[in-house]
């Protein structure tokens, strides 16, 4: 398996704009998380999912902020509209059994909103 | 939110020196895990550590816990240069929510 997938690797928007980061879990992992990197705020927690299904999404910040899995091998996170403040790193992790078990990092998304 | 906090933030030694970080975290926990993020890239695991285990070795890395204190500590052994990284600890914050929250994370620089 290739790992956690995601892409873009880097984006720049204007703010206002919608922006869509996606990641490909490892085939056969239950759980996907994502997180949002900061200097500020360290690593948060989001939203994470288990079989597809948003278990908790008390992480996300805003109503701005929306997370989908449509099916197990693709999510995305949604920000709309963008502000600078949203600017990141977004991480996508999964895997088998949340976090009683090894998580595995996508790359990271750098979002920068201008 | 996060769970955790590790201690110190910021952490250099000499290439061959031993480097101990800390961190405490607030829940009850199933297990504790840490990882290590180098510079621009995702996280990588490093050793998990369930709750009812005092200690574990892996290579050069050793971990103890102490779920009274609600801390757990990662020694590595006779530092190298690409040891260099941050290093965070990560609880899944007991029950059955198996979650992945993570701390703050310590730098550690490791000088050749």
């Amino acid at each position: 398996d290739a790992g956690v997938i995601q892409s873009p690797r880097h984006e720049v928007t204007e703010m206002g704009q919608e922006v869509t980061l996606r990641c490909k879990p490892i085939s056969g992992h239950d759980y996907l998380f994502w997180y949002r990197q900061t200097m500020m705020r360290g690593l948060e927690l989001l939203i994470y999912f288990n079989n597809n299904v948003p278990i908790d999404d008390s992480g996300m910040p805003e109503d701005r902020f929306s997370a989908k899995m449509p099916n197990a091998s693709f999510s995305t996170l949604k920000i709309q509209p963008s502000e600078p403040r949203d600017s990141a790193v977004y991480f996508c992790a999964s895997s088998f059994i949340g976090g009683v078990t090894e998580a595995f990092f996508g790359q990271g998304t750098r979002l920068t909103v201008v | 939110s996060q769970q955790g906090e590790e201690d110190p933030q910021a952490l250099s030694i000499q290439e061959g020196e031993n480097a101990t970080m800390n961190c405490s975290y607030k829940t009850s926990i199933n297990n504790l895990q840490w990882y290590r993020q180098n510079s621009g890239r995702g996280l990588v695991h490093l050793i998990l550590i369930r709750s009812n285990e005092r200690e574990k070795h892996s290579g050069r890395l050793r971990v103890t816990l102490d779920t009274s204190k609600k801390s757990s500590s990662l020694l590595i052994t006779a530092s190298r240069a690409a040891d260099t990284a941050s290093y965070f600890c990560a609880t899944d914050g007991g029950g059955a929510t198996n979650k992945l929250i993570f701390g703050t994370g310590t730098l550690l620089a490791v000088q050749p």
